[in-house]
């Protein structure tokens, strides 16, 4: 049973499109997140949302948007698609917005290429 | 300069070899210190979680953390193939929300 899964896998578009990536838990957990992780395998946090309230908004362009319809998905719409977006782009759930209290999961990545 | 500094190898030994990865920091807020490793197109997983300054051991695994230099290890007994994976290390203040992560490096166990 897949715990944390994400569509879709693979993702190729063109520069100016808009998108989205969608994710889901089955876990139960309370919090989920948005990573990015560029080319060099560096993982960096874009949001996350604690009960379907957005906790964490780090700098990234607002071309990207969250959305939390319920506390099982997270779904992540980004508009006008830059060359610089292409990454892979991984979900993440833990029990609770505290990480001492818990592990985060992640999920399988959505690799997004922007031609 | 990054928060969290990890040399991204690759780090190729030979299969029974012990695997030495290490993370520098420069942040003293940081309190909690985890490593994940992350096989080629997957998410990445818990290996370990430590708090204190020490060491730690589970299995093959040991994770070492010296607060006073700002620095923490991982070292892999007995590596096999399977160990073949990208280690990240990854650490967060107290009572913090949010993981900031090291580039991760990438191990390759050669049989």
């Amino acid at each position: 049973d897949t715990a944390v899964s994400q569509t879709p896998k693979y993702l190729v578009t063109q520069m100016g499109n808009d998108k989205s990536i969608k994710c889901e838990q089955n876990l139960g957990h309370d919090t989920m997140y948005w990573y990015k992780q560029d080319s060099k395998k560096f993982l960096k946090i874009m949001f996350s949302y604690n009960n379907k309230e957005l906790i964490i908004n780090e700098t990234v362009p607002n071309r990207f948007s969250p959305k939390s319809p319920d506390k099982a998905h997270l779904n992540l719409h980004i508009n006008s698609l830059e060359l610089g977006d292409s990454a892979v782009y991984f979900c993440a759930s833990s029990p609770t917005k505290r990480v001492s209290l818990g592990e985060q999961f992640f999920g399988p990545g959505t690799r997004l290429t922007v031609l | 300069q990054k928060e969290v500094e990890q040399d991204p190898g690759p780090l190729s030994v030979p299969e029974g070899a012990i695997v030495s990865l290490n993370c520098t920091y420069s942040n003293s807020a940081f309190q909690y210190f985890m490593w994940y490793r992350q096989y080629s197109r997957k998410g990445p997983e818990l290996l370990m979680y430590t708090y204190s300054s020490g060491n730690k051991e589970d299995g093959r695994f040991t994770a070492q953390v010296d607060k006073s230099s700002k620095y923490i290890s991982l070292f892999i007994r007995d590596s096999q193939p399977s160990d073949s994976a990208t280690y990240l290390c990854a650490m967060f203040k107290a009572a913090g929300n949010k993981l900031t992560f090291g580039g991760g490096t990438r191990v390759l166990v050669k049989p």
